[in-house]
C-alpha cells in the first residue's frame, strides 16, 4: 500500500518561530511537491523537488524554503512563522510524466 | 498564478442525480488529472486524461477534456451520499527539468439524500 506520510497532523506554533514540516514517501519517486490549501484560493504550489537537492520555486515560495537530502523525505521549512501562514499544508509525490500525484493527510499549521 | 479554474464552485444535489464540474485552464498542458478530497484530508486520484484524448470513463466518472477550448469537465453519474467531496482538477506540464501538478480552486459536491 503506497503512502506518503506528513509527521504532524496539526501544529501550533508562534509568529517568529522556525517551523519544519516533514514529508516522507515509500514509493522511490523522483517528484514531491508542498502545497497550501485555503478556503477559496484552492491548493497553491509552493515548492517541486524532482530529484535529492534538486528544487524549484512554485507560485507562492515567499516566506518558505525546503530540504530534499534524501529522495524519500521532502522538508518545507518556514524560516520565521507568520500568522498569515496559518494553513493547511499538503505534500504529495508523483512518478515523472503524466502520472497520478499520492497526497499527504495533510499538516494543519496555526500561527499563533 | 492558479491554473484551473473549477465551476461551479460549491453544487448541491439530490442522491440518484448527475454531478458536473468544469474546469478551465490557462496554458499548455500534458494532461489532466481529477482529485477528490474529504473534508480535511488529502487528495486522492480518480482519472487522469492525456492531451490527446477527447473523452475517458472509469465507473461512473466520465471526463471530456477539450484543448481548443481549454477546459474540462467531471461527470458524476447516480451520485451517491458518499460522493459528497470537494473536487479538483490539475493539469500536468513539463516545466524542462520536472513534470509540474497545478491544481485548480475546486468545486464542494454535496449529494443529499
Amino acid at each position: 500500500d503506497v503512502k506518503v506520510t506528513q509527521s504532524s497532523r496539526y501544529l501550533v506554533k508562534r509568529t517568529g518561530e522556525k517551523v519544519f514540516l516533514e514529508c516522507v514517501q515509500d514509493m522511490d519517486h523522483e517528484n514531491m511537491f508542498w502545497y497550501r490549501q485555503d478556503p477559496g484560493l484552492g491548493l497553491r504550489l509552493i515548492y517541486f523537488s524532482y530529484d535529492v537537492k534538486m528544487k524549484e520555486k512554485g507560485d507562492i515560495p515567499e516566506g518558505y524554503s525546503v530540504s530534499r537530502e534524501k529522495k524519500e523525505r521532502f522538508s518545507l521549512i518556514l524560516e520565521s512563522a507568520s500568522t498569515n501562514q496559518t494553513s493547511m499544508y499538503l505534500c504529495a509525490s508523483k512518478s515523472p510524466g503524466g502520472t497520478e500525484a499520492f497526497f499527504g493527510q495533510g499538516t494543519r499549521l496555526t500561527v499563533v | 498564478s492558479q491554473q484551473g479554474e473549477e465551476d461551479p464552485q460549491a453544487l448541491s444535489i439530490q442522491e440518484g442525480e448527475n454531478a458536473t464540474m468544469n474546469c478551465s485552464y490557462k496554458t499548455s498542458i500534458n494532461n489532466l488529472q481529477w482529485y477528490r478530497q474529504n473534508s480535511g484530508r488529502g487528495l486522492v486520484h480518480l482519472i487522469l486524461i492525456r492531451s490527446n484524448e477527447r473523452e475517458k470513463h472509469s465507473g461512473r466518472l466520465r471526463v471530456t477534456l477539450d484543448t481548443s477550448k481549454k477546459s474540462s469537465s467531471l461527470l458524476i453519474t447516480a451520485s451517491r451520499a458518499a460522493d459528497t467531496a470537494s473536487y479538483f482538477c490539475a493539469t500536468g506540464a513539463n516545466t524542462g527539468t520536472a513534470s509540474k501538478l497545478t491544481f485548480g480552486t475546486g468545486t464542494r459536491l454535496q449529494v443529499t439524500l
